[in-house]
């Protein structure tokens, strides 16, 4: 059963440094997401993506945040100059289309640790 | 906007018996879909069960269902037979036709199955 993958599974850095989390979402999904659970709370969303750009964003997504899909299969998440607040899982997800009832399928998480 | 509200921080069931796990939602839209994850220790988001706004019967996959009572916006998830492997934290989530096409989530319940 094709299955979203993410790497690394942990990365650790120090505060200030740029990370880039990577995914590969489904080959044939359209739209990618990525979400992000500090430890012990909910799942947030960050940024939705499609046809190659941003289709929404949440205010936790700010300037230090970007995406990107650099090649037709990679979908990753930058954050330019970590904060401690960073820390947390983060999960992409993709899905075929933006129809309500589809079912978005998530990567196993990335947990970022910021020193 | 739209909320999605887990009232029950934590429960314990004892093995073999059902549990139900709340969720309450709010949204103004009357296109939306339903969906539990399960997330164990490992961290991943697994899918249970969806449930449409259109849907007129309960929806069932195994052992899980889904008791959709759509006047008063809730979408309980039933476990029934518990088991061991089923202590997990259990999420809510949204996802409304005309509010982006992000998944919106609960605080999550954190279940325990005692032996």
């Amino acid at each position: 059963e094709p299955e979203v993958t993410q790497t690394p599974s942990h990365q650790v850095t120090q505060m200030g440094q740029e990370v880039i989390l990577r995914c590969v979402p489904i080959s044939n999904h359209l739209y990618f997401y990525w979400y992000r659970q500090i430890l012990g709370q909910k799942v947030e969303f960050l940024v939705s993506f499609y046809n190659n750009e941003i289709s929404e964003k949440s205010e936790i997504f700010d300037d230090q945040f970007s995406v990107e899909r650099p090649d037709g299969s990679n979908f990753t998440l930058k954050i330019r100059s970590t904060k401690l607040e960073d820390s947390a899982m983060y999960f992409c997800a993709s899905c075929q289309d933006r129809a309500f009832y589809n079912e978005q399928f998530f990567g196993p998480g990335t947990r970022l640790t910021v020193l | 906007a739209q909320k999605i509200t887990q009232t029950q921080p934590g429960m314990f069931v004892q093995e073999k018996e059902a549990v139900t796990l709340d969720c309450t939602y709010d949204t103004s839209d009357q296109s939306y879909g339903l969906f539990w994850y399960k997330q164990p220790s490992s961290g991943e988001m697994i899918f249970l069960i969806y449930q449409g706004s259109y849907d007129e019967q309960n929806a069932t996959e195994g052992r899980y269902s889904l008791n959709f009572q759509k006047a008063r916006k809730s979408a309980n998830l039933v476990i029934s037979a518990s088991q061991l492997g089923d202590s997990a934290m259990y999420f809510c989530a949204m996802r409304a036709n005309n509010a982006g096409n992000m998944l919106t989530f609960g605080g999550g319940t954190r279940l325990m199955v005692k032996p």
